[in-house]
């Protein structure tokens, strides 16, 4: 399967303590991008990555998260001390640049329980 | 700054029976418009987009959406629903402006239920 994979597909984890997962996109599309996806809610925009460069970020994106594409290739987001209001699906995305090759391709999402 | 409404939470249709979900769309230069679908437990799947030409485009499993700039819609269309077609939609747009890079923003989405 060459779609796009997140790690992992379920987290539990008690409030104030810190979460990372990982996002590997399709191997030639440039640009990687994470949504946040609540019950019942469409996605929300965090944060994209053109290869490695962070361009743009929600205001949705508090200090407590940061995401990383140290390589340009797979994809790290990190959410620090986490909140309650942190329980979502987290999903990640990418994409070509190239004309013609706009729509984004979705992994199946981490979600985030935090109790 | 862009946004999507979609404004039924559910559409309840019987098999065989056209299906239609409604998106209406805010952006301030040309609109990029697409759909998605999401089954349980899956991530969003790529249904169809408008970029630029006939207004009426065709995507997967038979959907079809009608671009109406005039009325800036783009309502997401079956001729003949299946039970298989009960999922989450979401239509999305982005601006068109390269300087956007493909980011989408996405509509609250529509529960379609279809009854045999």
């Amino acid at each position: 399967d060459t779609g796009v994979s997140q790690d992992p597909r379920h987290k539990i984890t008690k409030r104030g303590q810190n979460v990372t997962f990982r996002c590997d996109p399709i191997s030639e599309h440039n640009r990687l991008y994470w949504y946040r996806q609540t019950l019942g809610q469409g996605p929300e925009f965090l944060t994209y990555f053109q290869n490695e460069a962070q361009l743009e970020k929600s205001r949705l994106l508090s200090d407590r998260f940061s995401a990383e594409r140290p390589k340009g290739s797979f994809s790290t987001l990190e959410i620090q001390r986490t909140e309650q209001g942190d329980s979502a699906m987290y999903l990640c995305a990418s994409s070509s640049d190239l004309p013609g090759n706009e729509k984004l391709f979705f992994g199946s999402g981490t979600q985030l329980s935090v109790l | 700054a862009q946004s999507v409404a979609q404004p039924e939470d559910q559409v309840n249709v019987a098999e065989g029976n056209p299906l239609t979900v409604k998106c209406t769309y805010s952006v301030s230069g040309n609109p990029y418009l697409f759909w998605y679908v999401q089954y349980p437990n899956r991530g969003l799947q790529f249904l169809l987009k408008y970029i630029t030409g006939d207004n009426l485009v065709k995507g997967s499993y038979g959907f079809e959406a009608e671009f109406n700039k005039s009325q800036t819609s783009f309502h997401l269309k079956k001729p003949s629903a299946l039970v298989s077609d009960s999922a989450l939609y979401f239509c999305a747009v982005r601006d068109g402006i390269k300087a956007a890079g493909n980011k989408l923003t996405f509509g609250g989405g529509t529960r379609v239920l279809v009854k045999p």
